[in-house]
Order: C-alpha cells, then sequence, then structure tokens
C-alpha cells in the first residue's frame, strides 16, 4: 500500500515553455501532498504544501506564480513551472500523506521528475 | 525553526560490519522522526518512523533506531550490513501538530562486498 506516481519521469524542455509535472496516489486518499526539489548533493527542499481543495502554502523563496500548484482531489496535485529556465533544472518530488490508514501521519513519495531546461 | 543534522555524509563499510548513523534535530517540542532510504535509481521510501512508545524503533530489513529525547537524537543501526544496503539515508524530522517535515543531508553508504 501507500504507493505514489508522478508523470512524466523525465522531461526535456526549451527555455520559456511550461511543464506540467502529476504527483497521483494510487491506493490511498492524499489530504496532504508535498513538493520538494532536491539539487545534487544537498537535501530535500520543501517547496510547497498542499491541501485538498485549498490554495498551496509556499515556503519562503518559491515564487508561487512560477511554480503553480493544483490540489484538485484526493489523489492527484500538479506542480506547472511557468516559463521554465535553466535554473528551473532540477529534480522534483512529490510526496503525498493521508488522513487515514497507512497514509495517516507519514509522507510517501514519488519516484522524482527529472526537468532539463534547455 | 526545525532542523536535522546527519553527522555521516559518506560511509564506507565491508559487508558484515556494523552501522550506526547519526541524527539530531533541533526542536525540543515533541516530534515524529523517520528515516527514510533511497536505493540506486529508486524513490524514496520509508524505513522506519517513531511517533510515540517505545523509543526503540524496528524497521524494514533489520533496521533500527533509538530515539533519545534528551539527547535530540535518533540514530539509525544495523548489526550487520550487506551490499543491498548500499544507498542514501535521510533522517526526517517533524513537529508534532504541523505538516512540514524538516530532512537532513543525507548520508551515503557504500557497502563493499
Amino acid at each position: 500500500g501507500a504507493v505514489v506516481s508522478q508523470h512524466p519521469s523525465w522531461v526535456i524542455c526549451k527555455s520559456g515553455t511550461s511543464v506540467k509535472i502529476e504527483c497521483r496516489s494510487l491506493d490511498f486518499q492524499a489530504t496532504t501532498m508535498f513538493w520538494y526539489r532536491q539539487f545534487p548533493k544537498q537535501s530535500l527542499m520543501l517547496m510547497a504544501t498542499s491541501n485538498e481543495g485549498s490554495k498551496a502554502t509556499y515556503e519562503q523563496g518559491v515564487e508561487k506564480d512560477k511554480f503553480l500548484i493544483n490540489h484538485a482531489s484526493l489523489t492527484l496535485s500538479t506542480l506547472t513551472v511557468t516559463s521554465a529556465h535553466p535554473e528551473d533544472s532540477s529534480f522534483y518530488i512529490c510526496s503525498a500523506m493521508g488522513s487515514g490508514g497507512a497514509g495517516v501521519k507519514t509522507q510517501y513519495f514519488g519516484p522524482g521528475t527529472r526537468l532539463l531546461v534547455l | 525553526a526545525q532542523s536535522v543534522s546527519q553527522h555521516n555524509h559518506h560511509v564506507i563499510l565491508s559487508e558484515a560490519a556494523s552501522l550506526e548513523l547519526g541524527c539530531n534535530y533541533s526542536y525540543g517540542g515533541t516530534v515524529n522522526l523517520f528515516w527514510y532510504v533511497q536505493y540506486p535509481g529508486q524513490h524514496l521510501q520509508l524505513l522506519l518512523k517513531y511517533f510515540s512508545g517505545d523509543p526503540l524503533v524496528k524497521g524494514i530489513k533489520g533496521f533500527e533506531a533509538e530515539f533519545i529525547k534528551s539527547k535530540f537524537s535518533f540514530n539509525l543501526r544495523k548489526p550487520s550490513v550487506q551490499w543491498s544496503d548500499t544507498a542514501e539515508y535521510f533522517c526526517a524530522v517533524n513537529n508534532r501538530g504541523y505538516q512540514k517535515v524538516t530532512f537532513g543531508i543525507g548520508t551515503k553508504l557504500q557497502v563493499i562486498p
């Protein structure tokens, strides 16, 4: 149980385009989803927390207009990197936390999406 | 703000050696504690967690961790490592009642056959 998927697993795009990354909880309802960014040789950096049906809460220094997060259902959250630039190239990871059962109080992670902006 | 320190960034062990990875956190209140593992090419997986009760927590694959409140520590241990334990290990902490989880920088473990 407690499986989280991400799509796509990797994406290459041109500078200036927008990229959407999906995060799905496959076998539990995720009331809360988290988006992280992982830089080489560094830990996960939390970008934002999203609760189903509410606006996302962004961490300090993360541009909410650049990284649009939508958590429209209990099993799906999306991160859209708008007008992507090379400095946005990174590894983006989502996690999901449920309100009960296997997912309660524990984050379960997706496999990540590697974004390369040319 | 919560911070998490993992003291060993890169550990190299021979098979059958014992393992202890250090983890300390800064916030003195009630916390939930986690160890995650990331095998090469795979995503983060939960190894074990502590919410309350017995401070000695047993996880998957023979790992255990001990919560010592007075030392703000949650060290990960395994009596005898295997080559398949080669991975990166992350300690994580969240303040009880809050959603945000803070991660340590990770420790890369390399087990030599």
